[in-house]
């Protein structure tokens, strides 16, 4: 009954490679959302996804194409992968896009790029 | 600069000790507040969070925090902290359409 579900846990792999992450949310919720944490902890929105929709799109490489077949589902795929990549990457999602949304987290997918 | 500041990167407390973690925000209104709690290993959990009304919220697992306009604070306090506290605590601010999170501050508990 896993709320928000992401896979890999763990991801170590070389410099250049592709490599995706999946999440899924079985709460039904409309927005969908990508963090990175880097080595100091620092938690920083990626993308979100409203109904399948980009709504936020902050400054990162255009190596990270994050895809949403459906309101369940936001993976992430980064091409071409880079050291600076090596972080935690959360999957979270709310009821809907909002200020006031409490967002649910998923327990994080810890990528190590050698 | 719209920010969210929590000024304590580490913080030592005794089990059974009071606990008070600081958060500062500088946002044009009054924003949406919120406290995660991330365990090792872990996804974050909300704690608590406020949106109007009574500046004193309660949350999950004892805590609770205080909203302070004149300070654009919202400081998360624990009576008496728990072994099981150890952990990293966010403060973060919703706007717009997403959060914005503070650089957090890690909770070690002293036996």
């Amino acid at each position: 009954d896993t709320a928000v579900s992401q896979t890999p846990k763990y991801l170590v792999t070389q410099m250049g490679n592709d490599k995706s992450i999946k999440c899924e949310q079985n709460l039904g919720h409309d927005t969908m959302y990508w963090y990175k944490q880097d080595s100091k902890k620092f938690l920083k929105i990626m993308f979100s996804y409203n109904n399948k929709e980009l709504i936020i799109n902050e400054t990162v490489p255009n190596r990270f194409s994050p895809k949403s077949p459906d309101k369940a589902h936001l993976n992430l795929h980064i091409n071409s992968l880079e050291l600076g990549d090596s972080a935690v990457y959360f999957c979270a999602s709310s009821h809907i896009a909002g200020a006031s949304e409490t967002q649910y987290f998923g327990p994080g997918t810890r990528l190590l790029v050698l | 600069a719209q920010s969210v500041t929590q000024p304590d990167i580490h913080i030592t407390v005794s089990e059974g000790a009071s606990l008070e973690l600081r958060c500062n925000y500088s946002y044009g209104a009054t924003p949406y507040l919120f406290w995660y709690v991330q365990s090792p290993g872990q996804g974050l959990q909300l704690l608590l969070k406020y949106f109007s009304g009574d500046t004193l919220v309660q949350g999950i697992k004892g805590f609770e925090a205080e909203f302070k306009r004149s300070q654009s604070s919202f400081n998360l306090r624990k009576p008496s902290v728990h072994w099981s506290d150890a952990a990293e605590y966010f403060c973060a601010v919703g706007r717009n359409n997403d959060m914005r999170f503070g650089a957090g501050t890690r909770l070690t508990v002293k036996p």
